[in-house]
C-alpha cells in the first residue's frame, strides 16, 4: 500500500521569504503522480503542482516550485516570495497510474505566512 | 460555472436520521470519488466510481451509500447517523492523474448533534 508521509504538522513563515515543505511517500510502483494541494480557510482543494515520476524535470508553476527525488522518493513544496495569501494547510498526495486511481495523501502541514 | 459541486455545502442533524449529499460535474471526467476529512484533517477516500461502475469501497460502514445515477453524479447518502460521522464531505473528479488530475468540490460539513 502506498502512504505519504508529511513531518512538518506546521510551519510559519515571513511575508517575501521562501519555505519549503517536506513530503516522502513509499511505493513499489514506477509509473505514478505526485500532488501539491493547497487548503485554505475556504475549505476548498486547490490543485498546486503536479509532477509526474516518469520526468525528471522538476515542475514549476509561478512562485511554486518541487523537488523530486525519485530515488529517495521525496517530494518538497518550495514556496517562493511568500504572501500573505499562501497561508493555508498543504497536502502532498500520491496516484497511480490510471483511470479510477485514487488520490492517497499526507497527514497536511499548516503554513502560515506572517506579515 | 462551477466545474463540481456539492450541496449542501452545510449539514447539521441529529443522531439516527438518515441524510444525503448530491455531487455533480460538467468536466466530462469518468470517475468521481468521495473523500471524508476528519477533525484533524485528514483526507481519506470513501468510494470511487467510474462510469456509474463502483470500482473503489474502503472499508467504509454500509450505513454508507453511494448512488451513481450517471457519470455526471454521484451522491452520497447516509443511514443512521452518529456522532463519528461528523467531518467534511468531499466529491471529486478525474479523467486520470495523467490528463487532467483531480478537481475537488467545495465540500460539505456534515455535524452530528
Amino acid at each position: 500500500a502506498q502512504t505519504v508521509t508529511q513531518s512538518q504538522p506546521e510551519m510559519s513563515v515571513q511575508e517575501a521569504e521562501t519555505v519549503t515543505l517536506s513530503c516522502t511517500y513509499d511505493t513499489s510502483e514506477s509509473n505514478y503522480y505526485l500532488f501539491w494541494y493547497k487548503q485554505p480557510p475556504s475549505r476548498q482543494m486547490i490543485l498546486v503542482i503536479r509532477q509526474e515520476a516518469y520526468k525528471q524535470q522538476n515542475a514549476t508553476e509561478n512562485r511554486f516550485s518541487v523537488n523530486f527525488q525519485k530515488a529517495a522518493k521525496s517530494f518538497s513544496l518550495k514556496i517562493s516570495d511568500s504572501q500573505l495569501g499562501d497561508t493555508a494547510m498543504y497536502f502532498c498526495a500520491f496516484s497511480t497510474q490510471g483511470g479510477s486511481e485514487k488520490l492517497v495523501f499526507g497527514k497536511g502541514t499548516k503554513l502560515t505566512v506572517n506579515p | 460555472d462551477t466545474a463540481v459541486s456539492q450541496t449542501p455545502k452545510y449539514l447539521v442533524t441529529q443522531m439516527g436520521n438518515d441524510k444525503s449529499i448530491k455531487c455533480e460535474q460538467n468536466l466530462g471526467h469518468d470517475t468521481m470519488y468521495w473523500y471524508k476529512q476528519d477533525s484533524k484533517k485528514f483526507l481519506k477516500i470513501m468510494f470511487s466510481y467510474n462510469n456509474k461502475e463502483l470500482i473503489i469501497n474502503e472499508t467504509v460502514p454500509n450505513r454508507f451509500s453511494p448512488k451513481s445515477p450517471d457519470k455526471a453524479h454521484l451522491n452520497l447518502h447516509i443511514n443512521s447517523l452518529e456522532l463519528g460521522d461528523s467531518a467534511v464531505y468531499f466529491c471529486a473528479s478525474s479523467q486520470g492523474p495523467d490528463r487532467h488530475g483531480y478537481t475537488f468540490g467545495s465540500g460539505t460539513r456534515l455535524t452530528v448533534v
